[in-house]
C-alpha cells in the first residue's frame, strides 16, 4: 500500500516570499507523484505531475517539484508567492503499472498568503 | 470543453435518509472515480468506474454504492445516512490515453447529515 505524508499542515508566508510545501510518501512499487491545489469550494486541480525523466518538474503558475528517489520526497516550491496563491495542496501519488488507477492523497497543506 | 459537472453542488439530509449524487465527465472520458474530503480523513478513494464497470474500491462500507451509465455519466448512491457521512464529494474523470492522463475533478458535492 501507499502512503502520503505532508510534513506542514498550515504555511503562512508573506507576500513575494518563497515556499516550500514538503511531501513524502512510501510504497513498495513505482509510483507517479501528483501535486494539486483546492481552492475554497473548488474542486481539485493538477499544478504538476512526476512520470518519469527529469526529477525537476514544473508546473502551472510558477510552481515546481523535485522528486528525490533517495529520500522518497517530492517537495512543490514557488521562489515567490502572490495573495491568490492562498489555497489547500495536496500531494497524491498513484502506482505506475497495473489497473488500479486511485489517487492516494496527504492530508493536506493550507498555504497562507499574507500581505 | 466542458469540465466535469457534478449535481448537486449542496445537500442536506436526515440520518437514515439515503443520497444520490451524480457525476458528469468530460465528453469522450470512460474513467470516472469518486472520492470523499473530510476534515479528519482527507480525501480518500470510493471507487472507480469504467465503461460501466466498476474497475476499483476503496475501503468504504456497503452502504456506499455507485454505478455508470453508457454516456458514462456516474452516480453514487449513500443508503441510511450517518452523521459521519458529511463530506464533500469529488468526482474525477481521466481519459483513456493510459494512466499517465489527468485525473479532472468537480466541484464536489457537499453533502451535510443532521
Amino acid at each position: 500500500a501507499q502512503s502520503v505524508t505532508q510534513l506542514d499542515s498550515q504555511v503562512p508566508v508573506f507576500e513575494e516570499a518563497p515556499v516550500e510545501l514538503r511531501c513524502n510518501y512510501s510504497s513498495s512499487v513505482s509510483v507517479y507523484l501528483f501535486w494539486y491545489v483546492q481552492y475554497p469550494n473548488q474542486g481539485l486541480q493538477l499544478l504538476l505531475k512526476y512520470l518519469s525523466g527529469s526529477t525537476l518538474v514544473k508546473g502551472i503558475n510558477g510552481f515546481e517539484a523535485e522528486f528525490n528517489k533517495s529520500q522518497t520526497s517530492f517537495h512543490l516550491r514557488k521562489p515567490s508567492v502572490h495573495i491568490s496563491d492562498t489555497a489547500e495542496y495536496f500531494c497524491a501519488v498513484s502506482l505506475s503499472g497495473g489497473s488500479n488507477y486511485k489517487l492516494t492523497f496527504g492530508k493536506g497543506t493550507l498555504l497562507t498568503v499574507n500581505p | 470543453k466542458a469540465g466535469v459537472t457534478q449535481t448537486p453542488r449542496y445537500l442536506i439530509k436526515t440520518r437514515g435518509q439515503q443520497v444520490t449524487l451524480s457525476c458528469s465527465p468530460i465528453s469522450g472520458h470512460r474513467s470516472v472515480s469518486w472520492y470523499q474530503q473530510t476534515p479528519g480523513q482527507g480525501l480518500q478513494f470510493l471507487f472507480e468506474y469504467f465503461s460501466e464497470t466498476q474497475r476499483n474500491k476503496g475501503n468504504f462500507p456497503g452502504r456506499f454504492s455507485g454505478r455508470q451509465f453508457s454516456n458514462s455519466r456516474s452516480e453514487m448512491n449513500v443508503s441510511t445516512l450517518e452523521l459521519g457521512d458529511s463530506a464533500l464529494y469529488l468526482c474525477a474523470s481521466r481519459g483513456d490515453r493510459g494512466r499517465n492522463t489527468e485525473a479532472f475533478f468537480g466541484q464536489g458535492t457537499r453533502l451535510t447529515v443532521v
